[in-house]
Parts: C-alpha cells; sequence; structure tokens
C-alpha cells in the first residue's frame, strides 16, 4: 500500500525549544492531516491541510502542504511539557481512507 | 462529540485463541475503520468499513476478519490468534465527507 515516510522517528528536546517534523510520500495526496497521540490515548486531530502551498497555524503549531502534494511538515515553537507524545503524520486519497507516517515521539526535559 | 469506544483497553489471550475487539461509535457515521500501531510502523490500515454489512480489505488484512451488523458496532475478528498478532489496536470512525476522524483509545492486545 501507500507509505509516508515521517522523520524525525524521535525526538529528545528541552523544555521551550522549537520543533519540527516532516513527512515525504511517493504519492499525490488530497489532504494532508497532523495528529498527536498522547500516551494511552487515540490520535486526536491538531491541523488539517486542504490545498498545495497551504500554511496553517494552531496556536503554537504551524504546518504546511507541500507545493508538489507529497509532502508536509509541522512546527511546534516553545514546547511546552504537554507537547509530550507521538506526532502522526497523514494522508488522505480515495474512499477517504488515511495512510498515515511512522509516527515522531517528542521527549521532552524540564 | 462524538464518542468510539472500544470495550477493552488491555487484552491478554492465548495463541490460538479467537479474538473479538469491538467497537462502537454514536453518531450515525457510516464509515469505520480499524488500524494496528506499532512501534516504528506508524498505523496500518486492517479493514474498513463503509456502510452495514460491507467491508474493505485495508493494507494488512491477512490473519484478520470483520463483522459490521450494525451501523454504530465495528468488530475485528482474529480467528486464530499469533503473537505477531500481539499490538496496539485502534478503532476510528468518520462521517462521509468529512475529513475528522475520531479515534477510541485503543485496546492492547497481547498474545502469549
Amino acid at each position: 500500500g501507500q507509505q509516508l515516510n515521517q522523520s524525525p522517528q524521535s525526538m529528545f528536546i528541552q523544555e521551550g525549544e522549537d520543533v519540527s517534523m516532516n513527512c515525504t510520500s511517493s504519492s499525490i495526496f488530497n489532504t494532508w492531516l497532523w495528529y498527536k497521540q498522547d500516551p494511552g490515548e487515540g490520535p486526536v486531530l491538531l491541523i488539517a491541510l486542504y490545498k498545495a502551498g497551504e500554511l496553517t497555524s494552531n496556536g503554537r503549531l504551524t504546518a504546511q502542504f507541500g507545493i508538489t502534494r507529497k509532502d508536509s511538515f509541522l512546527n511546534i515553537s516553545a514546547s511546552i511539557p504537554s507537547d509530550v507524545g507521538i506526532y502522526f503524520c497523514a494522508g488522505q486519497s480515495y474512499l477517504q481512507k488515511l495512510v498515515f507516517g511512522q509516527g515522531t515521539r517528542l521527549t521532552i526535559n524540564p | 462529540d462524538v464518542k468510539v469506544t472500544q470495550s477493552s483497553r488491555y487484552l491478554v489471550k492465548r495463541t490460538g485463541e479467537k479474538v473479538f475487539l469491538e467497537c462502537v461509535q454514536d453518531m450515525d457515521h457510516e464509515n469505520m475503520f480499524w488500524y494496528r500501531q506499532d512501534p516504528g510502523l506508524g498505523l496500518r490500515l486492517i479493514y474498513f468499513s463503509y456502510d452495514v454489512k460491507m467491508k474493505e480489505k485495508g493494507d494488512i488484512p491477512e490473519g484478520y476478519s470483520v463483522s459490521r451488523e450494525k451501523k454504530e458496532r465495528f468488530s475485528l475478528i482474529l480467528e486464530s490468534a499469533s503473537t505477531n498478532q500481539t499490538s496496539m489496536y485502534l478503532c476510528a470512525s468518520l462521517l462521509v465527507g468529512w475529513d475528522r476522524y475520531t479515534f477510541g483509545s485503543g485496546t492492547r492486545l497481547t498474545v502469549v
């Protein structure tokens, strides 16, 4: 099936640092989504992107839909302890199936 | 808010057992999905259903089957559990025409 390559797989940062992660695909997607999963919970949607080139913010989070429609990035500014978790990118294609990246595990040292 | 409820948070089963994982959503969504989550592999689609009694294979359907007899309930079945099916299983639902998947909290299955 389709695959997304998400990097990095893990990050260890200090509180207050900025974070950047990205996803690339060999396929074009119509929608890019970014999810966060807290420990013991299911993923929750953070940001949805619908147009190539679109840049969208949600508080300290900023995400962009790549011009080629084959990539996306997520930035988190001024990280805080509650940002800890696993972040997933996802591309949406026909039949509204989601294809997920491998996830980025974020750990923050206070 | 839509709620997706998975019946068990943790399950331990023996090799060869038949295992049922249940998922119920309360918002009349047409589409429901089963994913498994493994470290380094992300979420991989096992099966999905876009209507009652309808099902489609995802990317990794081998060793699994599903049942959707009622709109609100989507069951994942492991006919004969094996140790390589030890994983976190996530159910999700989606309203047709929208992109907002809602996930359950997951069932962590261990097969011994």
